[in-house]
């Protein structure tokens, strides 16, 4: 079963706007990662956040965690087209070493 | 540095026929992971192993099995295939996996149909 959820399923957008993806997990986690997928190939990964962090800036990425509300956020600057991918947070959880448990993923298209 | 490959990139069997799928992992990273993606069931989780060891294993029947060699390069099998087998299936590697705070670099996937 999966770790927990991301919201919206689908979020469609105009190129220059923001990108907001959220993710909930249900356990503990050791730290969450975000996963950007195109079109049913590889995962590519995009930033890690560890549990004892709060916010993380990667590019136009910024990734924030609240470990009280067992939920994350994925900000995208200024989207382009090339940004249209599948995201996926993943969560690690103490003593599992480095098993990613997977939430559904968020479906983003970006309209140029 | 050449990045994680997986061979076949595509697969076409059987139901009750039997896959060895095939991972080679980054250079240098001695940690694999296989995972498998269906529309249904999303990304899930199959095993972990690091130095020939496996380390963890997902929810699956006893039909998927793995081994890592002592090159790092890991195999999967899957016997007695069911048509809800047809999936992507992933391979990732990683340096190691003792704390687990290390990102993990996938491969493009084997897409395996049962028919």
């Amino acid at each position: 079963s999966q770790q927990g959820e991301e919201d919206p399923q689908a979020l469609s957008i105009q190129e220059g706007e923001n990108a907001t993806m959220n993710c909930s997990y249900k356990t503990s986690i050791n730290n969450l990662q975000w996963y950007r997928q195109n079109s049913g190939r590889g995962l590519v990964h995009l930033i890690l956040i560890r549990s004892n962090e709060r916010e993380k800036h990667s590019g136009r990425l910024r990734v924030t965690l609240d470990t009280s509300k067992k939920s994350s956020s994925l900000l995208i600057t200024a989207s382009r087209a090339a940004d249209t991918a599948s995201y996926f947070c993943a969560t690690v959880v103490y003593n599992q070493g480095g098993k990613l448990i997977f939430g559904q993923g968020t479906e983003l298209s970006v309209k140029p | 540095k050449a990045g994680v490959t997986q061979t076949p990139r595509y697969l076409i069997k059987t139901r009750g026929q039997q896959v060895t799928l095939s991972c080679s992992p980054i250079s240098g990273h001695r940690s694999v992971s296989w995972y498998q993606q269906t529309p249904g069931q999303g990304l899930q989780f199959l095993f972990e192993y690091f130095s020939e060891t496996q380390r963890n294993k997902g929810n699956f029947p006893g039909r998927f099995s793995g081994r890592q060699f002592s090159n790092s390069r890991s195999e999967m099998n899957v016997s007695t295939l069911e048509l809800g087998d047809s999936a992507l299936y992933l391979c990732a590697s990683s340096l190691f996996v003792e704390t687990g705070n290390n990102e993990q670099f996938f491969g493009p996937g084997t897409r395996l149909t049962v028919l």
